[in-house]
């Protein structure tokens, strides 16, 4: 089955700008989470969302949102844009209910300039 | 979640097998260890992971020591591809009904010589 994709791949923007990512689970997966990787914090945890409702949150400042539709798909947004928001942003998916494996895209890296 | 330590690089010679240390002596009875792999610019990808018995699938093995403080993951016959920066987690199991949250370390660079 297709696996996890995200749109776009690449994104340029420019500071004070706002951007929204796109996340596409697993056929049958309603849990979509969201991570940042940054060169200097690694991979952190945004939040997670399960059947249109955010469960978990990561310590991230209200900028950063996100949303799930009623096909699972998610968004997220990122809201007046800084040069440390530039990032490669994960998706990852899993049934949201019981298991081991957490199902990662490839991402998408933003720019901010 | 338990913290971990891990060397942050290693080398092996392609068609060697690769041994990845883990330590995490803080690890509670019901944190499971887990390991996934990051490949250059991808998204990272699930390896196996376990409690206390040695585990073993079509990727990788995984030997945990019996006190459970420490664990080495095993890839038996390296290949160019298996270059990755590869994590070690430990975490209670499964994922699920809200605690989906992967708590990532900065992970081993293993390099696969040709």
């Amino acid at each position: 089955k297709a696996g996890v994709t995200q749109t776009p791949r690449y994104l340029i923007k420019t500071r004070g700008q706002q951007v929204t990512l796109s996340c596409s689970p697993i056929s049958g997966h309603r849990s979509v989470s969201w991570y940042q990787q940054t060169p200097g914090q690694g991979l952190q945890f945004l939040f997670e969302y399960f059947s249109e409702t955010q469960r978990n949150k990561g310590n991230f400042p209200g900028r950063f949102s996100g949303r799930q539709f009623s096909n699972s798909r998610s968004e997220m947004n990122v809201s007046t844009l800084e040069l440390g928001d530039s990032a490669l942003y994960l998706c990852a998916s899993t049934s949201g209910q019981s298991s081991y494996e957490q199902y990662f895209g490839p991402g998408t890296r933003l720019t901010v300039t | 979640d338990a913290k971990t330590t891990q060397p942050p690089s290693m080398d092996c010679a392609e068609g060697r097998a690769a041994n990845l240390p883990c330590n995490h002596s803080t690890i509670s009875g019901n944190e499971y260890v887990y390991w996934y792999r990051q490949i250059h610019s991808q998204g990272p990808q699930y390896i196996i992971h376990g409690l206390k018995n040695n585990e073993t699938n079509e990727m990788a093995s995984l030997i945990i020591t019996e006190d459970r403080k420490s664990n080495t993951l095993i890839l038996p016959h390296a290949t160019l591809r298996d270059t990755a920066v590869y994590y070690c987690i430990v975490r209670v199991a499964p994922l699920g009904f809200g605690n989906e949250k992967l708590t990532f370390g900065t992970g081993t660079r293993l390099t696969i010589i040709p």
